[in-house]
């Protein structure tokens, strides 16, 4: 079945910095690779997705790269804010709104 | 936006008890249900996916007859988790598919602790 492995774990920037987020997948069926991201305690929200015909996305400060080859997928984000820090998973699936398979999540700080 | 409620949003119950959780798509039909656990400080895991009408399928290592799983409904799928035990102390989360769009909405997720 699909693996996701995300890095790194924990990831601490200055504000205003770029933050990023590397995922890699293993199965290559897998076409729709979403980005959430939680707070505690809260249900996770999506912030950005793409579909593996395409390279890249970008959404204001929030860019996702994919190299569907290497099976990598990254997100970006710029011009970091307090409000930024939170959980951040990527997650895999064959299509959107089919079963998801995320990663560990990384724990993103983003110090005023 | 699409709005997936969950019922109750937090829960404490005695070891042995069994406990059911309701995930509500609310102004929209779901045929697929997804159920996820989230240990504290950890990923979402997969435990099943549920289907409107039929049985749910559940992932490797989840024990079917201990978390059960009932989508009777388009709007409504029902997780019990029976005799419940410390461990499976966690929080949660459900997901539904659009019949429409096919996007996912999640649910507020609800907080298990067994005592």
């Amino acid at each position: 079945g699909e693996n996701v492995e995300q890095h790194p774990s924990t990831l601490s920037v200055q504000e205003g910095d770029s933050a990023v987020i590397k995922c890699t997948y293993s199965d290559s069926a897998s076409n729709y690779f979403p980005w959430y991201k939680q707070e505690l305690g809260k249900r996770p929200q999506l912030i950005i997705d793409i579909r593996s015909n395409v390279g890249e996305k970008k959404d204001q400060r929030i860019a996702v790269t994919l190299n569907k080859t290497a099976k990598h997928f990254s997100l970006h984000i710029t011009e970091t804010q307090p409000e930024d820090s939170a959980v951040y998973f990527c997650a895999a699936s064959i299509f959107q709104g089919g079963k998801l398979i995320f990663g560990q999540g990384t724990e993103l700080s983003v110090k005023p | 936006g699409a709005v997936v409620s969950q019922h109750p949003s937090w829960v404490i119950c005695k070891s042995g008890t069994s406990v059911k959780i309701e995930c509500r798509s609310l102004d929209f039909q779901a045929t697929t249900m997804f159920w996820y656990r989230q240990f504290p400080k950890q990923s979402l895991m997969l435990m099943a996916t549920s289907n409107e009408g039929s049985k749910a399928t559940y992932e490797q290592g989840v024990e079917k007859d201990k978390f059960l799983i009932n989508h009777a409904s388009l709007t409504l799928s029902t997780l019990t988790v029976t005799s419940a035990h410390p461990e499976d102390s966690s929080f949660y989360i459900c997901s539904a598919r659009g019949m429409d769009t096919g996007e996912l909405f999640f649910g507020e997720g609800s907080r298990l602790t067994v005592l």
